[in-house]
């Protein structure tokens, strides 16, 4: 069967610092990868998405940025945090040619 | 792009009562619109999901319903129970391979 992994669940970095969320999907080829932030625990705002290596869309300007470096391995990365960037960020996957869209445990930012 | 709104932001119940969350879509285009359940502090997850060939989809105590026409689907919840208590998100797609726009969330929130 397919699982998400996501990791770290907890993180508090300064502000200023660099920041790198790891998302790996097992049990799958060739997944679509999507990464999202939640602030104050509502509304899903999509960051990235990607349909393949090298393939990335970035939906939102910001100071973040992701990479594939792998078929099933998606990276969120920031090199200078700012406060604005604490919200809990989650991963989440779909099969090629699939709906349905499934999530990461999440990790929750605390940028101080 | 696709802009899904989604309302109302919170919602109290009495447990056994019916509740109803409602969201339009903007993109005629969007033919996929699933409902999530998010419990606090933990990842959204699937509930129920309905394609637009179909007008209702029911499992259960739970029903979506669609109407292309006028842009909007809702989501009923009947004879609910305290753990039905959560955020749930509706979103948009334009079916496989196109990323899934969320609406803001709505608390539900069922009093015993």
């Amino acid at each position: 069967s397919q699982t998400i992994h996501q990791w770290p669940a907890t993180l508090v970095q300064p502000v200023g610092s660099p920041l790198s969320l790891e998302c790996t999907v097992e049990g799958t080829s060739n997944p679509n990868l999507y990464w999202y932030r939640q602030a104050a625990g509502r509304g899903l705002q999509l960051l990235f998405y990607s349909i393949g290596i090298d393939q990335i869309s970035s939906e939102v300007p910001q100071n973040l940025s992701a990479s594939r470096p792998q078929d099933r391995q998606f990276i969120l990365s920031s090199k200078k945090l700012l406060l604005s960037d604490s919200g809990f960020y989650l991963c989440a996957w779909s099969v090629q040619g699939g709906f349905e869209a499934f999530f990461g445990q999440g990790t929750r930012l605390t940028v101080v | 792009g696709e802009n899904v709104e989604q309302h109302p932001s919170t919602l109290s119940v009495q447990e056994g009562d019916s509740a109803v969350i409602k969201c339009t879509y903007s993109d005629s285009a969007s033919n996929y619109f699933p409902w999530y359940k998010q419990e606090l502090g933990k990842r959204p997850q699937l509930i129920i999901d309905i394609r637009s060939n179909v007008g209702e989809k029911k499992d259960q105590r739970i029903a979506v319903t669609l109407n292309k026409t006028a842009k909007h689907f809702s989501l009923h919840i009947t004879e609910t129970q305290p753990e039905d208590s959560a955020v749930y998100f509706c979103a948009a797609s334009q079916g496989s391979n196109y990323k899934l726009t969320f609406g803001k969330g709505t608390l539900l929130t069922v009093n015993p």
